[in-house]
């Protein structure tokens, strides 16, 4: 079926040091991608999205390429900051599908 | 723009009762969704629609119902509150299937005592 496994948090680095949350996903077709971020307290906001293989989606310094040849879709940063700490979920929307399927979230903490 | 709103922020309810959570998006998107996180299950879909008038059952909704009489509104009713029904309930919109993304509101902490 339909799912997307990421990387097991909780994650803790210090500023400035690169971040690569692993994603990857099983779907069939070719679906869209998504990564979510949620501050605590608030809903889910749209990060970044590709929709078809070989697209980058990039926003605030993330970035993540949809390689279909992995069915992986690797959030990275090169420098965190504190305020980026979150929890991140990867999602993915089929064509034709009302439903995103989501991760279980990646909690990622910052340390100063 | 508002975007996604969602009353209340917080609510306890006992075994039994029922309640109304509403949303509202300003956007003019056709499809809305409720989803609930709960800890280490990620979000999972409960009910959505792709217009007024039309709705459909996501992977878990046993104990709500969902009306859509206006392109703005999307409520959520729990018929008979339970424990089990004890999470974080986010209401979503979009555009349109595919590539767009959803844009959630903040969420209603609902705990069922």
């Amino acid at each position: 079926g339909n799912s997307v496994t990421q990387m097991e948090g909780p994650v803790t680095l210090s500023e400035e040091a690169f971040l690569t949350i692993n994603c990857t996903y099983t779907a069939t077709g070719y679906p869209s991608l998504f990564w979510y971020v949620q501050y605590p307290g608030e809903g889910l906001q749209l990060l970044l999205k590709a929709t078809k293989a070989d697209d980058k989606g990039s926003n605030k310094g993330f970035e993540a390429t949809y390689r279909k040849e992995t069915t992986s879709f690797h959030l990275e940063k090169g420098s965190v900051q504190v305020s980026d700490s979150a929890v991140y979920f990867c999602a993915h929307s089929q064509q034709g599908a009302q439903k995103l399927v989501f991760g279980q979230g990646t909690r990622l903490t910052i340390n100063p | 723009n508002a975007g996604v709103t969602q009353t209340p922020k917080f609510q306890v309810l006992k075994t039994g009762q029922s309640m109304t959570l509403q949303c509202a998006q300003d956007m003019n998107h056709e499809y809305m969704s409720w989803y609930r996180q709960d800890p280490g299950m990620g979000l999972r879909l409960i009910h959505y629609s792709v217009g007024a008038g039309i709705t459909d059952q996501g992977e878990v909704p046993n104990g709500y119902n969902v009306s859509r009489s206006t392109t703005e509104d999307f409520p959520l009713r729990l018929l008979s509150a339970a424990p089990s029904q004890t999470s974080v309930y986010f209401c979503a919109s979009r555009l349109g299937q595919g590539g767009f993304g959803y844009t959630f509101g903040s969420g209603t902490r609902l705990t069922v005592v």
